[in-house]
């Protein structure tokens, strides 16, 4: 079965300073790759996505995300991070099964960002 | 504008009672879906429906229910038979025509149940 794993709960970065979050999966076949932010108390909004392709992918609010195979990892940068981007990352890995399209979410990175 | 959307924000029921959350969307995508969050746990899927009429099981199903009777409407109930059900609840759709699988997702419903 499909996993992934975002290793740092909580980060804190200084405003104007670049920011990387990890994400690893596990997954058997190319695997489509997402990244999520959520605001407290709010839905899920679409940064990116890996499907195929290029394997660096640039999505909204100045966020990229490198897809490399052979590390089975989809890690998210920004140059420099303003502080609205404070917010819950998610990292997701998509797969098709007999029931359909299903997302498979990690647990999520908390960032702070201080001023 | 095209969206996703739920409601109530809150909802607060005593245990033993059944509720149910609502899920709308008007993106005219056949897939939705209905996950739970809870603190350090990232989402976890309850159940999804591809198309009307039919809906599958997900990770954690057990004390939940739902229907699919038109496209754009997919709601959600908590029965009494769920053994902890205070949680952030998320509905979202897809377009499984688009290969790429992404989600989009509402705004989601806090349920406190006490």
């Amino acid at each position: 079965a499909q996993s992934v794993t975002q290793p740092d709960i909580h980060i804190t970065v200084s405003e104007g300073a670049s920011l990387e979050l990890r994400c690893n999966y596990s997954y058997g076949a190319t695997p489509y790759l997402f990244w999520y932010v959520q605001s407290p108390g709010q839905g899920l909004q679409l940064l990116l996505k890996y499907f195929s392709g290029d394997t660096l992918v640039q999505g909204i609010k100045g966020f990229e995300a490198e897809f490399k195979r052979s590390q089975s990892s989809f890690n998210l940068r920004k140059p420099s991070v303003h502080w609205s981007d404070a917010a819950e990352y998610f990292c997701a890995v998509g797969v098709l099964t007999g029931g359909g399209n299903k997302l498979t979410f990690g647990t999520g990175t908390q960032l702070k960002v201080e001023l | 504008d095209g969206g996703i959307t739920q409601s109530p924000k809150y909802l607060f029921r005593k245990e033993g009672q059944n509720v149910t959350l609502s899920c709308e969307q008007n993106l005219n995508h056949d897939a939705m879906y209905w996950y739970r969050q809870d603190p350090g746990q990232g989402l976890r899927l309850i159940y999804y429906s591809q198309i009307v009429n039919d809906f599958q099981k997900g990770d954690i199903a057990e004390g939940y229910s739902v229907s699919r009777e038109k496209k754009e409407s997919f709601p959600l109930t908590v029965t009494s038979a769920q053994k902890n059900p205070t949680a952030f609840y998320l509905c979202a759709s897809s377009d499984p025509r688009r290969t790429t699988y992404e989600q989009y997702f509402g705004p989601g419903t806090r349920l406190t149940v006490t």
